[in-house]
């Protein structure tokens, strides 16, 4: 069966140092997504691609970046790791079209000392 | 801008009807959903409304929009334990891109 899968699941790293979280999706998604989950501040887009080749900024993308290589995988990577960017991080596929169903990945818990 | 709200919190009793409510900001959006988050796990699409509807209903689930108010209820008969769980609204904004609200936590007590 398609899915979309995340690794690590839990990851505690120290400030400064670049981290980097995998997304795989199975389903030949054009679109993918990352998004980190906060109380109070529900799902934040950090950033997105509809494409290989295509990456664009969300709404909280400082800190952050990603490359899409390839359709299946979109990597995010923390440079260098702040204590702000403790949270939980969510991947999302979707096909592309005026159908906006995103299905997301398990999660990853990133904790920053 | 963009902002979806939800309230935090909503606390009902086994059996007795759910009312999560979400208010939106763009009324361009073409689709509104619900997401339901388990514990531990990502989300998953429960429902979804058109824009040109205003009334959906899915077994225990109704979904109600006003777009004159922008606004979006859930309401889920009959909520059992297993129904405890976070609830997102979400908007699409034409761009193949949703915008999520804050998230309600539904807990079910016997």
């Amino acid at each position: 069966d398609a899915e979309i899968t995340q690794s690590p699941r839990h990851k505690i790293t120290e400030t400064g140092r670049q981290v980097t979280l995998a997304c795989h999706q199975t389903w030949n998604h054009n679109n993918m997504f990352w998004y980190r989950q906060d109380l109070g501040h529900g799902l934040r887009l950090i950033h997105y691609s509809y494409g290989v080749q295509d990456t664009n900024k969300g709404e909280v993308s400082d800190g952050y970046s990603v490359s899409r290589s390839n359709t299946e995988d979109l990597p995010l990577t923390l440079e260098s790791a702040a204590s702000s960017q403790t949270s939980v991080y969510f991947c999302a596929s979707s096909e592309g079209t005026s159908w906006d169903e995103q299905f997301f990945g398990p999660g990853t818990r990133l904790t920053v000392l | 801008g963009e902002d979806v709200e939800q309230s935090l919190f909503l606390s009902v009793r086994e059996g007795d009807s759910s009312v999560i409510n979400c208010t939106y900001t763009d009324s361009s959006s073409t689709y509104l959903y619900w997401y339901k988050q388990e514990p531990g796990a990502g989300l998953q699409l429960l429902t979804y409304i058109f824009s040109n509807m205003d009334m959906k209903q899915d077994q225990r689930l109704t979904v109600l929009l006003n777009k004159k108010d922008k606004h979006l209820s859930l309401r889920i008969a009959d909520t059992q334990t297993g129904d405890s769980a976070i609830y997102f609204c979400a908007e699409s904004i034409g761009t193949d891109k949703l915008i999520f609200g804050t998230g309600t936590r539904l807990q079910v007590f016997p």
